[in-house]
């Protein structure tokens, strides 16, 4: 079945430590999304990428980088610039204008 | 720019009862309109959408949302909940000012007691 797998499930970072959260996609949808969810916020998008090779800051960029070098693939890493990443992280994918998110089941970060 | 309002942090109903989750939306065009519900712990799992024609829209779960223009709302209802319709569930718009995307609304945590 066709869906969109986050890895890992829990992740924890030491101080000063960058760590990147996986997310991987067989939908074939151009379109991926890394939003953050805190208790009582919804979702906050991070960055989003249209297209391999292009992506585009969303509200709450700084402090986390993304990369899109394979359509199936849309990794992000959480800086040691971003001071409170403790979160719940989730990847989702979108295949077309009039078309709903798909998600991932998450990644849960916590610091140590 | 474009928003999503759901009034209601959390709501509880008893099971059987039914259910209704307000939702309003600020959009200059047509929206297109979502439901997501959201188990712990878990992702996000479509409800309902709405892009265009018929105003009432049925969804998984027998769920039902209705668009009204008039009012920029989109409001979620159930006619009897069931236990395990507890969990938290989201409204949200898609825009497509520099590419598509979708703002959600804050959540609206739902509890059903026996």
């Amino acid at each position: 079945d066709g869906g969109i797998t986050q890895s890992p499930k829990y992740l924890f970072r030491k101080e000063g430590q960058n760590v990147t959260l996986s997310c991987e996609q067989n939908l074939n949808h151009d379109a991926m999304y890394w939003y953050r969810q805190d208790p009582g916020q919804g979702l906050r998008l991070i960055y989003y990428s249209q297209i391999v090779n292009d992506f585009q800051k969303g509200d709450i960029a700084e402090g986390y980088s993304v990369s899109r070098e394979k359509k199936e693939s849309f990794p992000l890493t959480v800086t040691s610039a971003q001071k409170n990443p403790t979160a719940f992280y989730l990847c989702a994918s979108n295949g077309g204008l009039r078309k709903p998110q798909h998600f991932g089941d998450g990644t849960r970060l916590s610091i140590l | 720019a474009q928003s999503v309002t759901q009034p209601d942090i959390h709501i509880t109903v008893s099971e059987g009862a039914s259910l209704e989750l307000r939702c309003n939306y600020s959009y200059g065009a047509t929206p297109y309109l979502f439901w997501y519900v959201q188990s712990p712990g878990q992702g996000l799992q479509l409800l309902l959408k709405y892009f265009s024609g018929d105003t009432l829209v049925q969804g998984i779960k027998g769920f039902e949302a209705e668009f009204k223009r008039s009012q920029s709302s989109f409001n979620l209802r159930k006619p009897s909940v069931h236990w395990s319709d507890a969990a938290e569930y989201f409204c949200a718009v898609g825009e497509s000012t520099g590419g598509f995307k979708t703002i959600f609304g804050a959540g609206t945590r739902l509890f059903v007691k026996a």
